[in-house]
């Protein structure tokens, strides 16, 4: 069976710090990989997602950025954080089917800014 | 009944009763639709998913509804547990994309 894996669960950054998120999932090859936010008490917003190792694709033009360096990891950073990147961060995986299929998410990762 | 919260609509319903969850989608183009579960601090669930050549598909005690005439999405919980208490979203994928479009939620109370 497939599992998805995001670390750290929480974390707590100053103001101007880096940050890397990362997400790996087990038991599936090439899958397709997302990067969503959700502000609390909102909705999910697509930040990044990629079809295959290398490829990304930015939904929203922001202080973020992804990369696949690996056909199961996907890594979510940030040269430096700002106030308004607080917030749940969400890794999910698809298998890419045509027509769309289903859509598994991670655990989060739960970022607060200060 | 049905109130507004400060950013989530609310769903109050008593244990063992029906629950109807509902969302209006976005675009006419979409035509895979998917309901998740995400409680407090975890991640959504993956409950059910319907695409659109279909209108209705059952599960264990969920059915979801599509009535893309009026691009009108529900989900009916039935005999209503405890457990079920969490927000509920809606996602459609773009037809021609792999993008999934998330709709606000709904949270839904169920009252012992």
């Amino acid at each position: 069976s497939q599992t998805i894996h995001q670390w750290p669960a929480t974390l707590v950054q100053p103001v101007g710090s880096p940050l890397s998120l990362e997400c790996t999932v087990e038991g599936t090859s090439n899958p397709n990989l997302y990067w969503y936010r959700q502000a609390a008490g909102r909705g999910l917003q697509l930040l990044f997602y990629s079809v295959g190792i290398g490829q990304i694709s930015s939904e929203v033009p922001q202080n973020l950025s992804a990369s696949r360096p690996q056909d199961r990891q996907f890594i979510l950073s940030s040269k430096k954080l700002l106030l308004s990147d607080s917030g749940f961060y969400l890794c999910a995986w698809s298998r890419g089917l045509a027509g769309g299929d289903e859509q598994y998410f991670g655990p989060g990762t739960r970022l607060t800014v200060t | 009944g049905e109130s507004v919260g400060l950013h989530l609509p609310t769903l109050s319903v008593q244990e063992g009763d029906n629950s109807i969850i509902n969302c209006a989608y976005s675009n006419s183009a979409s035509d895979y639709f998917i309901w998740y579960k995400q409680e407090s601090g975890k991640g959504p669930q993956f409950i059910i998913d319907i695409r659109s050549n279909m209108d209705k598909r059952q599960g264990q005690r969920v059915t979801v509804l599509l009535n893309k005439t009026v691009k009108h999405l529900s989900l009916q919980i039935a005999a209503t547990q405890p457990g079920d208490s969490a927000v509920y979203f809606c996602a459609e994928n773009l037809r021609g994309t792999y993008k999934y479009i998330f709709g606000t939620g709904t949270r839904l109370k169920v009252l012992a």
